[in-house]
């Protein structure tokens, strides 16, 4: 089954730091999500991507949080000043088209001292 | 809004034995709704999904689920469990524009041998 490759799969940052966190979707696929899961909670939605441009974000997506997709591959959630409560499992997923089967990466666990 | 509640934290069974994992929802169409597993250190793996027809849906690995529109409820079951099928299940429904999956807080399950 074709996946979704996800990296690093560990960061370590300190607080007030700038982290990018890279997606390699599966290489038909258009339209593109960050989900997080901090430890022992549940996973939540922070953004969907379609067409070079944000299509739904969750109040978690504050200005803090950005997404792009610089050369047609990569896609890739920044935070610009890493906070604390940052800390979390970072889930990038995709599919080929609304509705589709939704392909989960592996995930990057971030972890901010 | 959307939410999702699985109403056990943990549940244990014994190798064997049946299964049934608990999720109820809360949403005002006809829900998109999705089962996921996600084993230690590992991505979120689709089980299967319910988008219309059949309430009786069957997914990967034996499990199959159960939509009840009279009782908001997508309860997922197993008739033997393995020692495999320890890991963490997640209930999902998935937003009206397509979007955005709102996950439930998650069921572990443990197996005895």
């Amino acid at each position: 089954e074709p996946e979704v490759t996800q990296t690093p799969s560990h960061q370590v940052t300190q607080m007030g730091q700038e982290v990018i966190l890279r997606c390699v979707p599966i290489s038909n696929h258009l339209y593109f999500y960050w989900y997080r899961q901090i430890l022992g909670q549940k996973v939540e939605f922070l953004v969907s991507f379609y067409n070079n441009e944000i299509s739904e974000k969750s109040e978690i997506f504050d200005d803090q949080f950005s997404v792009e997709r610089p050369d047609g591959s990569n896609f890739t959630l920044k935070i610009r000043s890493t906070k604390l409560e940052d800390s979390a499992m970072y889930f990038c997923a995709t599919q080929t088209g609304m509705n589709e089967k939704l392909f989960f990466g592996s995930g990057t666990q971030l972890s901010v001292l | 809004a959307q939410s999702v509640t699985q109403p056990d934290i943990h549940i244990t069974v014994s190798e064997g034995a049946s299964l049934e994992l608990r999720c109820n929802y809360s949403y005002g169409a006809t829900p998109y709704l999705f089962w996921y597993v996600q084993s230690p250190g590992q991505g979120l793996q689709l089980l299967l999904k319910y988008f219309s027809g059949d309430t009786l849906v069957q997914g990967i690995k034996g499990f199959e689920a159960e939509f009840k529109r009279s009782q908001s409820s997508f309860n997922l079951r197993k008739p033997s469990v393995h020692w495999s099928d320890a890991a963490e299940y997640f209930c999902a429904v998935l937003n009206n524009a397509g979007n955005m999956l709102t996950f439930g807080g998650g069921t572990r399950l443990m197996v005895k041998p």
